[in-house]
């Protein structure tokens, strides 16, 4: 079975500042998808951005990219240019895409990321 | 992106009545969905994973007769809370995969008085 650890549960940074975001994660698999997703306050749940393990380039969505170190079990967040409505709770989480990701997500604890005006 | 709807979005019931939240992929068939619940400030946690035309697989520790999940079309998934209690009450989030990516319902909340 697979872990995931988020261990920053509450993070504030000033609106335009860049903030980082840490996830570990566990797992004898050797193909995986790594994930960030957004929950704001109306709880909906926002994918941010998604990583294959078997790509060595780290992914990007505009102000977002992670920083992916396979070795090191390591998948970060980074926000660029943060805005107020930036202001949310951030999951990692860890998919087996092997029979087409049945076997669900499994989520880190999550971190609050408030971004301050 | 596809779309997955939850019906209702929010619901109050007494206690010892039976609740029914209705899990729809809007524009996409799914053979798989996966039902969560979410306490405040905590991360989401499987309950179980719903397939279309067979029974559901429930995690450790969630019991399936008090969480009834039936899929009976490639587009629906129902969640049934039986004899509600007040420890019953939060967030359901049910979420259906297309193209191993996981699309995600706005949730309901439960309270049970």
């Amino acid at each position: 079975a697979q872990t995931v650890t988020q261990s920053q549960p509450e993070m504030s940074v000033q609106e335009a500042e860049t903030v980082t975001l840490s996830c570990t994660y566990d797992t004898s698999e050797s193909n995986y998808y790594l994930f960030w997703y957004k929950q704001p306050p109306s709880r909906q749940m926002i994918l941010v951005i998604r990583q294959e393990a078997y790509k060595q380039q780290n992914a990007t969505e505009n102000r977002f990219s992670v920083n992916f170190q396979k070795a090191a079990k390591s998948f970060s967040l980074k926000i660029s240019d943060s805005q107020l409505g930036d202001t949310a709770m951030y999951f990692c989480a860890f998919m087996n895409p092997s029979g087409g990701g049945a076997d669900g997500l499994t989520f880190g604890k999550g971190t609050h990321l408030i971004i301050q005006p | 992106g596809a779309v997955v709807s939850q019906h209702p979005s929010w619901v109050i019931c007494k206690s010892g009545t039976s609740v029914k939240i209705e899990c729809r992929s809007l524009d996409f068939q799914a053979t798989t969905m996966f039902w969560y619940r979410q306490f405040p400030k905590q991360s989401l946690m499987l309950m179980a994973t719903s397939n279309e035309g067979s029974k559901a697989t429930y995690e450790q520790g969630v019991e399936k007769d008090k969480f009834l999940i039936n899929h009976a079309s490639l587009t629906l998934s129902t969640l049934t809370v039986t004899s509600a209690h007040p420890e019953d009450s939060s967030f359901y989030i049910c979420s259906a995969i297309d193209y191993n990516e996981q699309f995600f319902g706005p949730g309901t909340r439960l309270t049970v008085l």
